[in-house]
């Protein structure tokens, strides 16, 4: 099965600073890589989402790349804020039959310091 | 906007209890999926559903676990005799395209 890594586990940095949570995953038929971001005791919420077939997307300060031979992908978060202190969770995902489960990796603490 | 829901948000129960988890998934989505995450680890996979039926689960989805859609809305996950280990967060998510929304979780603790 799919094996996703994350690090770093804890990650802090100065406002306005930027911040890079690098995944890499094991399953070369991966194909889907959302990163979450989970503020304490809410839900996962979708923040980005990269397929295969690109290797960069962009949305305001927020960035993600995808390197399907080194099979890694990076998230990256330009001009921090401390609203963007949460855990980030980044997962990989194959089509399997009719679902698609994630395998989530194991989670970065992002603090960002006022 | 439509969000998926969870009830109930905090369940306390004793070892050997049985549990049933709340879903109630957007209501246009057809894949439903539980999800479990430890204090302090990652989001774990356990079981995805579609069409009334399991598409896939995980090792950790024992035969102590179930899940069914008794009606047209709510999406159940029943533990039959909880362990002190099933002390978790449980996350239901639904499906649109390959982008899944979660609910805000049962807080579960099995004493």
């Amino acid at each position: 099965g799919e094996n996703v890594e994350q690090h770093p586990s804890t990650l802090s940095v100065q406002e306005g600073d930027s911040a890079v949570i690098k995944c890499t995953y094991s399953d070369s038929a991966s194909n889907y890589f959302p990163w979450y971001k989970q503020e304490l005791g809410k839900r996962p919420q979708l923040i980005i989402d990269i397929r295969s077939n690109v290797g960069e997307k962009k949305d305001q300060r927020i960035a993600v790349t995808l390197n399907k031979t080194a099979k890694h992908f990076s998230l990256h978060i330009t001009e921090t804020q401390p609203e963007d202190s949460a855990v980030y969770f980044c997962a990989a995902s194959y089509p399997s039959g009719s679902a698609r489960q994630l395998t989530f990796g194991s989670g970065t603490q992002l603090t960002v310091l006022p | 906007e439509p969000e998926v829901t969870q009830t109930p948000s905090h369940q306390v129960t004793q070892m050997g209890q049985e549990v049933i988890l709340r879903c109630v998934p957007i209501s246009n989505h057809l894949y439903f999926y539980w999800y479990r995450q430890i204090l302090g680890q990652k989001v774990e996979f356990l079981v995805s559903f579609y069409n009334n039926e399991i598409s896939e689960k995980s090792e950790i989805f024992d035969d102590q676990f179930s899940v069914e859609r008794p009606d047209g809305s709510n999406f159940t996950l029943k533990i039959r005799s909880t362990k002190l280990e099933d002390s978790a967060m449980y996350f239901c998510a639904s499906v649109e395209g390959e982008t899944q929304y979660f609910g805000p979780g049962t807080r579960l603790l099995v004493l």
